[in-house]
């Protein structure tokens, strides 16, 4: 069955402790890959899109992610986390067109100012 | 911007009344769509619908129905409120083979 996967559930860290978020995705074919985010009491939003073109995508608030086709992998990246980046944090993919997403469970991320 | 709206970010119901939650999108996408989200579960897909008047089963459709007379409007409808969906849903748009975008959701409680 299709799916994407978080390896972690929650993670703390310090202030400018540099970040990355595990994904993994179990589909082949045409894969468009996300993340969103989630600060607390507010709605989801995207972070950044993968749907071709350079693996490594940069998207808002600093953060960037790499897809990487031979790890079916799509972790998400940030040098220096901030406390303001304390939110939960979803991985989701969009196979073929198909306009169904498939979300991960999310990863809780808090920050320790 | 995306505009997704939802009626009410706070509802309480009691046990067997029949719930409305409505989600309004002022961008003409196509699709739009219904999740639950649980700790520990994530989002995971009530139903969707890709246009007026369709619609298509998610991963959890029992004890859910939907519909959707306009394109900007997608109602889910709760046809027996029971305790278990106690949750925060979430409505969300696209246009076709773009990403979600999401209202604020609302936190049902039942009784």
């Amino acid at each position: 069955a299709q799916s994407v996967s978080q390896h972690n559930h929650h993670v703390i860290l310090s202030e400018a402790a540099s970040l990355e978020l595990g994904c993994n995705y179990s589909y082949g074919g045409t894969v468009n890959l996300f993340w969103y985010v989630q600060y607390p009491g507010q709605h989801l939003q995207l972070l950044l899109k993968y749907f071709s073109g350079d693996p490594l995508v940069k998207g808002i608030k600093g953060f960037e992610a790499e897809f990487i086709k031979s790890k079916f992998s799509f972790n998400l990246r940030k040098p220096s986390v901030q406390w303001s980046d304390t939110a939960e944090y979803f991985c989701a993919g969009l196979k073929n067109r198909d306009d169904k997403i498939i979300f991960g469970k999310g990863t809780r991320l808090h920050i320790l100012p | 911007d995306v505009k997704v709206t939802q009626s009410s970010r706070y509802l309480v119901k009691r046990t067997g009344e029949k719930v409305f939650l409505e989600c309004v999108q002022d961008m003409d996408h196509e699709n739009m769509f219904w999740y639950r989200q649980d700790p520990g579960l994530g989002l995971r897909l009530i139903y969707f619908s890709y246009d007026v008047k369709m619609k298509e089963k998610g991963d959890i459709p029992e004890g859910y129905s939907v519909s959707r007379e306009k394109k900007e409007r997608f109602s889910l409808i709760l046809e027996s409120a029971s305790t278990n969906q106690t949750s925060m849903y979430l409505c969300a748009s696209s246009l076709r083979g773009q990403p979600q975008h999401f209202g604020d959701g609302t936190r049902l409680s039942i009784l």
